[in-house]
């Protein structure tokens, strides 16, 4: 199955922007869905589809693609969003993979 | 609401098999995917499998050859059968719904299954 890969951390100021980003083959052809996981939970589905936010996750966060690379943008970071965040995807033959993840440290 | 509830072991021992059993609550099962996903202790998500409604399935190409998905809708519960277990399988396992266009939007809140002697 196809890879995603992430960077491992990146930091950003509170009420700052930043922008995740996921690599993959597969992404050329099929969407990335982003989540986020706070350390003892479960993950979270924040974007699905193109650029779609599930009820209840603020419209701060966005989602956007170009080629094999696709992005969580979350703009005007608030400290809540401090988490790790996965990209998903699947492949041709409909087997999914998740990205390596990213730890998003607010501060 | 739609609310998932794994429920397992705790513990298995290598070589053995392991089963994990996930209720679904809130909602019918019908027309949709149910999932498992598993995390190791302080790494990443990995898919493990899905299963339709229907009982049509997939896998993981790197666990396909040791992991079974059933359902039972009347039940509103979906099961893993994971064999051989060794350390490396030691993780929490995730059940999940998985809508027809591929995302994960409901999940239970997790198992931790520890492989050891």
């Amino acid at each position: 199955s196809s890879e995603l890969t992430q960077d491992p951390a990146v930091s950003v100021a509170l009420g700052q922007t930043v922008r995740i980003t996921c690599q993959g083959d597969s992404l050329g052809r099929f969407p990335a869905t982003w989540y986020q996981q706070k350390p003892g939970q479960a993950p979270v589905l924040v974007i699905y589809g193109k650029n779609n936010r599930p009820s209840g996750i603020p419209d701060r966060f966005s989602g956007s693609s170009s080629g094999n690379t696709a992005s969580l943008t979350i703009t005007g970071t608030q400290a809540e969003d401090e988490a790790d965040y996965y990209c998903n995807s699947r492949d041709t033959t409909a087997h999914y993979v998740f990205g390596t993840g990213t730890k998003v440290t607010v501060l | 609401q739609v609310q998932l509830q794994e429920s397992g072991p705790g513990l298995v021992k290598p070589s053995e098999t392991l089963s994990l059993t996930c209720t679904v609550s809130g909602g019918s099962m019908t027309s949709y995917y149910w999932s498992w996903i598993r995390q190791p202790p302080g790494k990443g998500l990995e898919w493990i499998g899905y299963i339709f409604f229907s009982g049509s399935t997939n896998y993981n190409p790197s666990l396909e050859s040791r992991v079974t998905i059933s359902v039972d809708t009347s039940k509103n519960q979906f099961s893993l059968t994971m064999t051989s277990v060794t350390a490396a399988d030691t993780a929490v396992f995730y059940c999940a719904r998985m809508h027809t266009n591929g995302w994960f939007d409901h999940w239970g809140q997790g198992s931790l299954i520890t492989v050891s002697s």
